[in-house]
């Protein structure tokens, strides 16, 4: 079984700068398979980032999505307001067919 | 523009079973897989099983073999998540999600349906 282990748990930044999210894989995971969503309190995840690098429609550039084998990276190059949030990291093809990353939380310094 | 609206809430007893709904509107229904994850409050996502409707078979996380079942009816382009011997743990929000076109992403949500299991 796959384990994806987000860090940090928790993300304190201030707007206008940039994060970095991690996802370690306790193994190897197809780069085809590795996608990223964002979940705002009290609503369904969206995804925002697809075969690891690829950004979904309607997703802003300044996500961006990195990383091969087990470690894989969200950016978000410059914050606004509206991205302060929970992200996950996705794996598909292992089993089980599908697993999550803990999460991140994305706080307002 | 493809839609998933799920059922309402649902409050259950200990060691009962739910089923809950989720409906496509608009769009091709068959053709893509439809997965189902859930949320525990305050929890993050656990994915629970997933079904492709044009083949029916479903394919389930080995935690809850036994206890789940997905199935999809293409006439009425909806699929459903049935979860059996119901326990406390089991109180989460669970959301129907689509496999789409961004490779094996999730690219639609259902907007959730909030199961409760108490005494």
């Amino acid at each position: 079984e796959i384990v994806l282990t987000q860090s940090p748990g928790t993300l304190s930044l201030s707007p206008g700068e940039r994060a970095t999210l991690s996802c370690r894989a306790s193994q190897s995971v197809s780069s085809s398979y590795l996608a990223w969503y964002q979940q705002k309190p009290g609503q369904a995840p969206r995804l925002l980032i697809y075969g690891a690098s690829s950004r979904a429609t309607g997703i802003p550039d300044r996500f961006s999505g990195s990383g091969s084998g087990t470690d894989f990276t969200l950016t978000i190059s410059r914050l606004e307001p509206e991205d302060f949030a929970v992200y996950y990291c996705q794996q598909y093809g292992s089993s089980p067919l599908y697993s999550f990353g803990q999460g991140t939380k994305l706080e307002i310094k | 523009q493809v839609q998933l609206v799920q059922s309402g809430a649902e409050v259950k007893k200990p060691g009962s079973s739910v089923k809950v709904s989720c409906k496509a509107s608009g769009g091709t229904f068959s053709n893509y897989a439809i997965s189902w994850v859930r949320q525990a409050p305050g929890q993050g996502l656990e994915w629970m099983g997933g079904i492709i409707p044009i083949f029916g078979a479903a394919n389930y996380a080995q935690r809850f073999q036994g206890r789940v079942t997905i199935t999809t009816d293409e006439s009425t382009r909806t699929s459903y998540m049935y979860l059996s011997s119901l326990r406390s743990e089991d109180t989460a929000v669970y959301y129907c999600a689509r496999v789409g076109v961004y490779g094996d992403a999730f690219d639609i949500w259902g907007q959730g349906t909030m199961v409760t299991v108490s005494s």
